[in-house]
């Protein structure tokens, strides 16, 4: 599969905001996706680009991407205890086959 | 809400057991996929089907087979399970390329 990296642990006070990090390796990744993963649970979805955007918005969640440097982020706004999980960046490659980056735990300090 | 399922959510069972760990999902999605997921968080793709009859192996060797008889059921089976298979297994159906959706899993313990 295709490499994909993230750093492993961040700790963010509530209500402070917090960016997580990624770099995909696959420059004709059409679409990269972040997941969620909460304790004991399965991964969720919770947003993806476009390859030919920059910036999406979604409430509390912005994806920005740099194609240049194949570097994805995800900033939360306003972070809540309910965010503390484990978060997944993953591309497309092959047919469909998403590979992921190795997840950061995230901890939201009340 | 995704609509995927799989059981059972924990299984403790014995060396040199056949176990088969099931997903279903009601999505109509033709592509199916079976993710290994280490202690450390880290996720290796093991199988993986475009539809019905159709299996391939993933970037992860694995000693499990799957089968893909209907579109909705992709079971994943462990002829005779050994500790090293202890590990969490999550199954995901996927349509287009709008993201993949995930069961809650199957925590699996072989003693």
């Amino acid at each position: 599969g295709e490499d994909v990296e993230q750093s492993l642990f961040l700790s963010v006070r509530e209500g402070d905001s917090s960016v997580i990090n990624c770099t995909y390796t696959d420059s004709s990744s059409t679409y990269l996706y972040w997941y969620k993963q909460e304790p004991g649970a399965g991964l969720q979805l919770l947003t993806y680009i476009f390859s030919n955007m920059d910036m999406k918005q979604d409430q509390r969640l912005t994806v920005l991407l740099n194609k240049k440097d194949k570097h994805l982020s995800l900033r939360i706004a306003d972070t809540q205890t309910g965010d503390s999980a484990i978060y997944f960046c993953a591309e497309i490659y092959g047919n469909n086959r998403l590979a992921f980056g190795k997840g950061i735990q995230v901890v939201v300090i009340p | 809400e995704a609509d995927i399922y799989q059981t059972p959510r924990y299984l403790v069972i014995g060396t040199g057991k056949k176990i088969t760990l099931e997903c279903s999902q009601t999505m109509g999605h033709d592509k199916m996929y079976w993710y290994q997921q280490d202690p450390g968080m880290e996720l290796h793709l093991i199988h993986y089907s475009y539809g019905v009859n159709s299996t391939e192996k993933g970037d992860l060797s694995s000693e499990s087979t799957v089968s893909r008889i209907r579109t909705e059921h992709f079971p994943l089976t462990l002829e005779s399970a050994r500790p090293s298979h202890t590990s969490q297994y999550l199954c995901a159906s996927s349509e287009g390329q709008a993201g993949a959706f995930f069961g809650q899993g199957t925590r699996l313990t072989v003693v």
